[in-house]
């Protein structure tokens, strides 16, 4: 079946601007994870959603970061008011409603460039 | 706080030479799981294996062998006779029970040459 998918691919956006990045994860999977692939600070989780439970925000940056979950399915990433640290690449993966193995499953990523 | 280290940043070996990864991890929980991911220069993360906490058995998949030892806590990761085709980012990572954000290491690049 399909994988994840993300979009856009690449996104070149001007510092201050807002950007919304969505994800579609595999169809039938309750988990979705955002994640993040910087040079300077590797892969880092951001957020995680688990069917109707509150999502797990821990690892979001600051307040100008904000996801939500619609349906249960599709997710947007939204980052308010753009500043450079935050060009990196944006990983959206999900996992089975037999979540205990946890095996996260990941879309191709979207690259963000804060110009 | 968990933790995951990966202290190989890169590695170059030749085609069909036998190379291990090294994973190191750090956790207070004694529920978890460990996962092994190739990024390929494609940039797309590729799952290949789950471990849980209470399996110690090494696993061998084709030319791919995982070896676990909570003695040392490590997951470390042989390819045998390995191909160019391996050349990738190896990322180790791990999950705990009570929190199912994975928590990577820096990554191991392998470069396999002809």
């Amino acid at each position: 079946g399909a994988g994840v998918s993300q979009s856009p691919s690449n996104k070149v956006t001007e510092k201050g601007k807002d950007v919304e990045l969505r994800c579609d994860p595999i169809s039938g999977h309750t988990a979705l994870y955002w994640y993040r692939q910087s040079l300077g600070q590797g892969l880092e989780f951001l957020i995680y959603f688990q069917g109707n439970s509150a999502p797990d925000k821990s690892g979001l940056p600051s307040d100008r970061f904000s996801a939500e979950r619609t349906g249960g399915s599709v997710s947007t990433l939204t980052i308010q008011r753009t500043q450079q640290e935050d060009s990196a690449v944006y990983l959206c993966a999900s996992s089975s409603p037999t979540g205990a193995k946890n095996e996260q499953y990941f879309g191709p990523g979207t690259r963000l460039t804060v110009t | 706080a968990q933790k995951v280290t990966q202290a190989q940043t890169e590695i170059s070996v030749v085609e069909k030479e036998d190379v291990t990864l090294d994973c190191v991890y750090e956790t207070r929980d004694t529920t978890y799981y460990l996962f092994w991911y190739k990024q390929p220069p494609s940039g797309e993360l590729v799952f290949l294996i789950r471990r849980n906490s209470f399996d110690e058995q090494n696993e061998i998949s084709g030319r791919y062998s995982w070896n676990f030892q909570k003695s040392t806590s490590s997951f470390n990761f042989t390819i045998t006779a390995s191909q160019v085709v391996d050349s990738a980012v190896y990322f180790c990572a791990l999950s705990e029970a009570g929190r199912r954000a994975l928590t990577f290491g820096s990554g191991t690049r392998l470069q396999v040459q002809p």
